[in-house]
């Protein structure tokens, strides 16, 4: 059974910093790995996917890699403004018969003015 | 491209009724639609699979009776919470499935918000 788990569960930063935030997955058999926000009382933005066969997805300020040899992804976030305060989900899709999605457990960043 | 779509967005109801949520991918067809399931704190927990024409697999632990899925077409899947109850008070998000690459990549929508009173 796949597990993903994402650290550190809160981070708190303040305006400028750059941060990396961490996923990584027990099974690396995936088909792709997409990078999630939440808002608050909000619905799921996706971010970046990465497919199994790359290694990296940048879309301005975020970067997303993949290790999956080592079960890991990152996703990180460059000059963090107090605008990027959410949480952030990874979640990955196996590569097996039966398409399943694992959510990790989350990241709630704050980024403080 | 890769649109989906929910409504209502928020629904705040009396224990008691039924709610239906839609789901609808506006650019694509969907063979397969997904729903989840994200309590407070929690991660988004996979509720049931449905495919068009056909009856939904439903994940170990999910009711069939009480969260009743229809996907009636390839860009419509519909999620009603039968008589719910406090306890069913949660965050619904849906996901319709595109075939990229050869294989499906899930879309998902941007959630609904139920409140059980």
């Amino acid at each position: 059974k796949q597990e993903v788990t994402q650290i550190p569960a809160a981070l708190s930063v303040p305006e400028g910093e750059n941060l990396v935030l961490n996923c990584s997955f027990t099974d690396s058999a995936i088909y792709n790995l997409q990078w999630f926000r939440q808002d608050p009382g909000k619905g799921l933005t996706s971010l970046l996917l990465i497919q199994s066969s790359q290694r990296e997805q940048t879309s301005g300020r975020l970067n997303a890699s993949l290790d999956k040899s080592s079960g890991r992804s990152t996703l990180y976030i460059a000059a963090s403004q107090p605008g990027d305060s959410a949480t952030y989900l990874c979640a990955d899709t196996n590569s097996g018969g039966y398409q399943k999605v694992t959510f990790g457990t989350g990241t709630k960043l704050q980024v403080i003015p | 491209g890769a649109v989906v779509s929910q409504h209502p967005s928020w629904v705040i109801c009396k224990s008691g009724t039924s709610v239906k949520i839609e789901c609808r991918s506006l650019d694509f067809q969907a063979t397969t639609m997904f729903w989840y399931r994200q309590f407070p704190k929690q991660s988004l927990m996979l509720m049931a699979t449905s495919n068009e024409g056909s009856k939904a697999t439903y994940e170990q632990g999910v009711e069939k009776d009480k969260f009743l899925i229809n996907h009636a077409s390839l860009t419509l899947s519909t999620l009603t919470v039968t008589s719910a109850h406090p306890e069913d008070s949660s965050f619904y998000i849906c996901s319709a499935g595109r075939r990229d690459h050869r294989r499906e990549t899930q879309y998902f929508g941007p959630g609904t918000r139920l409140l059980v009173l």
